[in-house]
């Protein structure tokens, strides 16, 4: 069965820090993959996918961005965070038409 | 292009009452549409989907029907329990090449004992 892990769970970083959060997928090839912001109470942000190994697209113009390097790892980063990069940081899989499943997420605090 | 749109919270309501939450679509064709639960502090998970017009989808007792001639895809549940709060999301396929997903705004639903 496809299993979909996202690390770290909760992160607290400083302002200006870097930032790396790491989402890996098992059992299935070729994913799509998602990254999505949900700000405290909000919905959900699209912040990029991918469909292939290097291809990135970018949902919204931000100080984040993701690399796919393996076929089934995608990565959030940051080179310098802001206060308002905070929020829980979810990532997700899809194939074909099929629903998208989701990781447990990443809750990112800024100080 | 195409759009969700979910009725606002929160939902209150006591154990044992009667589910149901809004959700309309907009789309070219007809897309695949699904419901997500969100529990507190965790990722969303695939409660529910109808792939096509007229289908129902079903799963812990929540149902949708896909209804073409109202673009709906209302949640209900006939008997709900304290687990059951959470936050409910609508969506559907944005785009069949990328999977993208709109997402509605989510619901919020607290059952009270």
């Amino acid at each position: 069965s496809q299993t979909i892990h996202q690390w770290p769970a909760t992160l607290v970083q400083p302002v200006g820090s870097p930032l790396s959060l790491e989402c890996t997928v098992e059992g299935t090839s070729n994913p799509n993959l998602y990254w999505y912001r949900q700000a405290a109470g909000r919905g959900l942000q699209l912040l990029f996918y991918s469909v292939g190994i290097g291809q990135i697209s970018s949902e919204v113009p931000q100080n984040l961005s993701a690399s796919r390097p393996q076929d089934r790892q995608f990565i959030l980063s940051s080179k310098k965070l802001l206060l308002s990069d905070s929020g829980f940081y979810l990532c997700a899989w899809s194939v074909k038409n099929q629903p998208q499943h989701f990781g447990d997420g990443t809750r990112l605090s800024i100080l | 292009g195409n759009s969700v749109t979910q009725m606002e919270g929160p939902v209150t309501l006591s154990e044992e009452a009667f589910l149901t939450i809004n959700c309309t679509y907009t789309a070219t064709g007809y897309p695949s549409l699904f419901w997500y639960v969100q529990y507190p502090g965790e990722g969303l998970q695939l409660l529910l989907k109808a792939t096509k017009a007229d289908d129902k989808g079903s799963n812990k007792g929540f149902e949708a029907t896909y209804r073409k001639e109202t673009t709906s895809f209302h949640l209900e549940k006939g008997s709900v329990q304290v687990s059951d709060s959470a936050v409910y999301f609508c969506a559907g396929h944005g785009s069949s090449n990328t999977g993208k997903l709109i997402f509605g705004q989510g619901t919020t639903l607290q059952v009270k004992p």
